[in-house]
Order: C-alpha cells, then sequence, then structure tokens
C-alpha cells in the first residue's frame, strides 16, 4: 500500500542523546515536511523539503536538522534532545503547490 | 507568517445532528483550504478541500464554505454519525507549498 512510514513508532530518549527520526514515501512526491503535534497547539512545521536536495525552515526549526538526499527519505534529527521536544512527530508528503498533505502516523517521542 | 484560528476547540452533538467548525486566516494570499480528520493514535486524513476559486464543496454528508472576502472557511458535517468522532483541523496554504494548521477541534457524537 503506498503512503509514507515512520520509524520508530515511539521513543523513550534521555535527555542529552542524539536521535534520527526516519521517513520513508514511495508515491514519488517531491515535497516532505516534519511536523510537531502537542495538546492545544494543533500541527507545527519543523522542517521541509520542496525537492530532493533542498530545505527549508519552517515555525519551530530550532534544535532540529533534516537531509533529502533522494525523494524517498526525509530523516529528521535532534542532536541533542530536550524535554521540551516530547511531542508527537508527523512526516508528510505532497506532490506540489495546491496538493494536499499525505501524512504518516507518527513517531510518539518522549524525552526524560 | 500565516494564522489560522479553529473555532470551537471541543463539540459535542447527538448523532443526526449536524456539526460546523469555523476557521479563519490572515493571509489574503492563501489560496488553498483542505479538512484533516484525526483518529486516536493515527496521522490526519484528508477528508475534503476547496481552492480559492471556489465557494462551497460538497462530498456525500460533508461540506466546506469559503468566504475570501472575511477571509473564513467552515467544515459542516451533516446527518453526524459516531464514527465520526475524531479530532478535525483546517488548514490553508501560504508561500510555496507551506500548510498553516489549526489547533483542532475535538468532536463527539453522543449515540
Amino acid at each position: 500500500i503506498a503512503g509514507i512510514t515512520q520509524a520508530p513508532t515511539s521513543q523513550i530518549l534521555a535527555a542529552g542523546r542524539r536521535m534520527t527520526l526516519r521517513c520513508t514515501q514511495d508515491m514519488r512526491h517531491n515535497a516532505m515536511y516534519w511536523y510537531r503535534q502537542d495538546l492545544g497547539l494543533g500541527l507545527r512545521l519543523i522542517h521541509y523539503s520542496n525537492t530532493a536536495g533542498t530545505t527549508g525552515k519552517g515555525e519551530v526549526p530550532d534544535g532540529y536538522s533534516v537531509s533529502r538526499a533522494n525523494t524517498d527519505d526525509f530523516p529528521l534529527t535532534l542532536a541533542s534532545a530536550v524535554p521540551s521536544q516530547t511531542s508527537v512527530y508527523f512526516c508528510a508528503s505532497s506532490d506540489g503547490k495546491g496538493s494536499p498533505l499525505h501524512f504518516g502516523n507518527g513517531t510518539r517521542l518522549t524525552v526524560t | 507568517g500565516e494564522n489560522v484560528e479553529q473555532h470551537p476547540s471541543t463539540l459535542s452533538v447527538q448523532e443526526g445532528d449536524s456539526a460546523v467548525i469555523k476557521c479563519t486566516y490572515s493571509d489574503s494570499a492563501s489560496n488553498y483550504f483542505p479538512w484533516y480528520k484525526q483518529e486516536l493514535g493515527k496521522g490526519p486524513q484528508l477528508i475534503i478541500d476547496i481552492r480559492s476559486n471556489v465557494g462551497e464543496k460538497k462530498d456525500q454528508r460533508i461540506a466546506v464554505t469559503l468566504n475570501k472576502t472575511a477571509k473564513h472557511f467552515s467544515l459542516h458535517i451533516t446527518e453526524t454519525q459516531p464514527e465520526d468522532s475524531a479530532v478535525y483541523f483546517c488548514a490553508a496554504t501560504f508561500t510555496g507549498n507551506q500548510f498553516y494548521f489549526g489547533t483542532g477541534t475535538s468532536l463527539t457524537v453522543i449515540p
């Protein structure tokens, strides 16, 4: 079934540790995104990539980095996790401007 | 940047009644407005969308209306059913293909 695969499903991480959240899509979409979802704050954009080889910052990029080496993969890295990064992280993709987002099922991250 | 406000944050309706969720946006250049439904433990799923050149769109029990002058758009669900219970998000596109989301509405349909 075509779509977005995120891994891991959930993770408990000690503060200060490095963590990479994985995201892979098989729809050949050009654009990919990372959002975090927190209660009462909705979905906030962390980083995005309009096409392979390019990335951009969203609303809340601090403490996160991304790379887009190819069309299918868009990993999100927390270099040194902090408790405020406890959240549910969603990866999404889009076929282009004016096209809807397709979401993965999320990674629930707890930083202790 | 774009600001999207969504109301109400929670909504309870009796099965069979209608539900309405409203959103406002700040950027008059926004031109695409999708609505997403999120069930527990899953990612948001697109349920309906509307573009700025259209005032209303329907898909069975779901409809969306857009008022560009007032910069607001609304989701209407008629004949609600228990399986409609979920969190609903509105969104608006801003520069390029960046989506900005409302803070969500938790809808409960009471059998």
